[in-house]
C-alpha cells in the first residue's frame, strides 16, 4: 500500500470555526490532491498540488484553501466551516509523469460541521 | 467539462453470475481510466488502470475495457462472489500535467449468496 496517512480521521466542529486537515505521504510523489465525497456520489476535486508551494484550484474550491510547504505534507483548510462542508475528505498522491500513472488514496477524514 | 456517468446506480445479482458495470465519459481527451472499489465507510482501492492507448486490462476475475472514441468503459466481473459486494467507481484522468481526475457516482453491487 502507498504510504499515505490523513489526520484527523474523524472530526466534529461547529459552524464558523476554522479546520485544518492534514495529508502526509512517505512516497516522495510530486502530485497531491484533495477530494470530497458526499453520500451517494463520487469524488470531486477541491485543490491539487504539483510541487512544494505550487497549488491550483479544482472543481469545488470555494471555501477551501491549501498549503504545501514540504513534499510530504498537503494541508486543507476550511477557513470558516459551514454545514455544507460536512463530507468525507480524501487525499490522493501520484508520481510525476515519469512514474506510474495511478492515483493512490488515503483512508479519508470524516468531517461533521454542526 | 468532463462528465462521467455510471449505469446502473445499483445492481443485485445471485452468486456465481457474470456481470458488467458501465462507465461513460463525455470528453475523449483522457490520459487513462481507473476503476476503484470502495467498501462502506472505507477508502478507495485501485482495481485496474487502462492507459488511453490500451483497449483492456485484466486482473484475476476482473476485466476492464476502454473504447476512447465512443467514451465508454466496462468492468466485467466473472463468477461473482458475496465478497465482491461494494461500490465500484470509475475515474478518468485528463491528459494535462496536473492529471486531474473526474469520478462517476459509482455502481453499488450486491452479490447474494
Amino acid at each position: 500500500d502507498a504510504g499515505i496517512t490523513q489526520s484527523p480521521r474523524h472530526k466534529v466542529t461547529e459552524t464558523g470555526t476554522p479546520v485544518t486537515l492534514r495529508c502526509h505521504q512517505t512516497e516522495n510523489h510530486r502530485y497531491m490532491y484533495w477530494y470530497r465525497q458526499d453520500p451517494g456520489h463520487g469524488l470531486r476535486l477541491i485543490h491539487y498540488s504539483y510541487g512544494v508551494k505550487d497549488t491550483d484550484k479544482g472543481e469545488v474550491s470555494d471555501g477551501y484553501s491549501v498549503s504545501r510547504s514540504k513534499t510530504e505534507d498537503f494541508l486543507l483548510t476550511l477557513e470558516s466551516a459551514t454545514s455544507s462542508q460536512t463530507s468525507v475528505y480524501f487525499c490522493a498522491i501520484r508520481p510525476g509523469l515519469e512514474g506510474a500513472p495511478e492515483q493512490y488514496f488515503g483512508p479519508g477524514t470524516r468531517l461533521t460541521v454542526t | 467539462k468532463q462528465e462521467v456517468t455510471q449505469i446502473p446506480a445499483a445492481l443485485s445479482v445471485p452468486e456465481g453470475e457474470n456481470l458488467v458495470l458501465n462507465c461513460s465519459f463525455t470528453d475523449s481527451a483522457i490520459y487513462n481510466l481507473q476503476w476503484f472499489r470502495q467498501d462502506p465507510g472505507k477508502g478507495l482501492t485501485s482495481l485496474l488502470l487502462i492507459q488511453s492507448s490500451q483497449r483492456e486490462q485484466t486482473s484475476g476475475r476482473l476485466n476492464a475495457s476502454l473504447d476512447k472514441s465512443s467514451g465508454r468503459s466496462t468492468l466485467y466481473i466473472a463468477a461473482s462472489q458475496p465478497g465482491d459486494s461494494a461500490t465500484y467507481l470509475c475515474a478518468v484522468q485528463d491528459n494535462t500535467n496536473a492529471g486531474k481526475s473526474t469520478f462517476g457516482d459509482g455502481t453499488t453491487l450486491t452479490v447474494k449468496p
